[in-house]
C-alpha cells in the first residue's frame, strides 16, 4: 500500500538559510498534518491543513509557513534557520472528511534537518 | 485535551505479555483513548483505539474500564521488535484539525 512520502529524507543547513520540507499524503487522503521531534523529545505539532485550507495551528515559529497544494501536497517552508530548528520533521495524513477516525494518522519516514 | 500519565519506562523479556497503563482522569465524554507506537527515527504508527470495555486487533488489546479515567495497552507475547515508545493520547476524534497531541510516552526494553 502506498505511503506517505517526505522529501528529502535529510537536509543539512547552515544558520539563517532556508529550508523546504515537502510531504506527498496518501492517495485520497485530504488532510496533512506536521509535527517536529527534536533529539529526545516528543513529536509537538506544529501544523494542519484541510482540503488546501490551514485546519489547526500548533506551536510554530512565525519563521516557518506551510501549504497544501491541489493535488494535496504540502510544503514546510523554513526561513532564518536556527540550531535549535534541528529535529526530525514528520508528515502526516489522514481522511479527514468523516470516513474513518481523525486520530488515525498514518506518518511518513521524517526529514532529518540538521542545522549547523 | 486530557492530560495523560504513563511510566516513562518498562522492561520485559520476549514472549512475555506487557501491559502499560495509562492514566486519564479528567477524560471528556466524548473522548476516545488512542494509542501509538514509535520505533526511533520513524514516525509514530497508529495501533489502537477504543472508547469503553474492549478493543482488540491482530497487534494488541486495550482495556478501559467502566469510568474511563484509565486505560491498559496490552502487546501479548511481545518480541525483541516491540522494543519501542509507546504513546497515550486521549481527546475528541472529529477534533478541529485532528491534531495528535503527544504526552511522555513509555518507553519499552523488550529483552531476549
Amino acid at each position: 500500500a502506498a505511503g506517505v512520502i517526505q522529501s528529502p529524507r535529510h537536509l543539512i543547513k547552515e544558520k539563517r538559510e532556508t529550508a523546504t520540507l515537502k510531504c506527498y499524503p496518501i492517495p485520497r487522503h485530504d488532510t496533512v498534518y506536521w509535527y517536529q521531534q527534536g533529539p529526545g523529545q516528543d513529536p509537538q505539532f506544529l501544523i494542519s491543513f484541510y482540503e488546501k485550507m490551514q485546519s489547526d495551528k500548533g506551536s510554530i515559529p512565525d519563521r516557518f509557513s506551510a501549504q497544501q497544494f491541489s493535488d494535496y501536497h504540502s510544503e514546510l517552508n523554513m526561513s532564518s534557520l536556527e540550531l535549535g530548528d534541528s529535529a526530525l520533521y514528520f508528515c502526516a495524513s489522514s481522511l479527514g472528511s468523516g470516513a474513518g477516525p481523525s486520530y488515525e494518522q498514518y506518518f511518513g519516514p521524517g526529514t532529518r534537518l540538521t542545522v549547523t | 485535551l486530557a492530560k495523560t500519565t504513563q511510566p516513562i519506562s518498562m522492561d520485559s523479556y520476549e514472549g512475555q505479555e506487557v501491559n502499560i497503563t495509562c492514566s486519564h482522569n479528567n477524560i471528556a465524554t466524548n473522548d476516545y483513548i488512542t494509542w501509538y507506537q514509535q520505533f526511533p527515527s520513524q514516525g509514530p504508527r497508529f495501533i489502537i483505539q477504543g472508547y469503553k470495555t474492549k478493543v482488540t486487533n491482530e497487534v494488541a488489546s486495550l482495556f478501559i474500564p467502566a469510568d474511563r479515567k484509565s486505560s491498559t495497552l496490552s502487546l501479548p507475547r511481545v518480541s525483541l521488535s516491540d522494543t519501542a515508545v509507546y504513546y497515550c493520547l486521549v481527546g475528541p476524534i472529529y477534533n478541529q484539525g485532528g491534531k495528535l497531541i503527544f504526552g511522555q510516552g513509555t518507553e519499552l526494553s523488550v529483552k531476549p
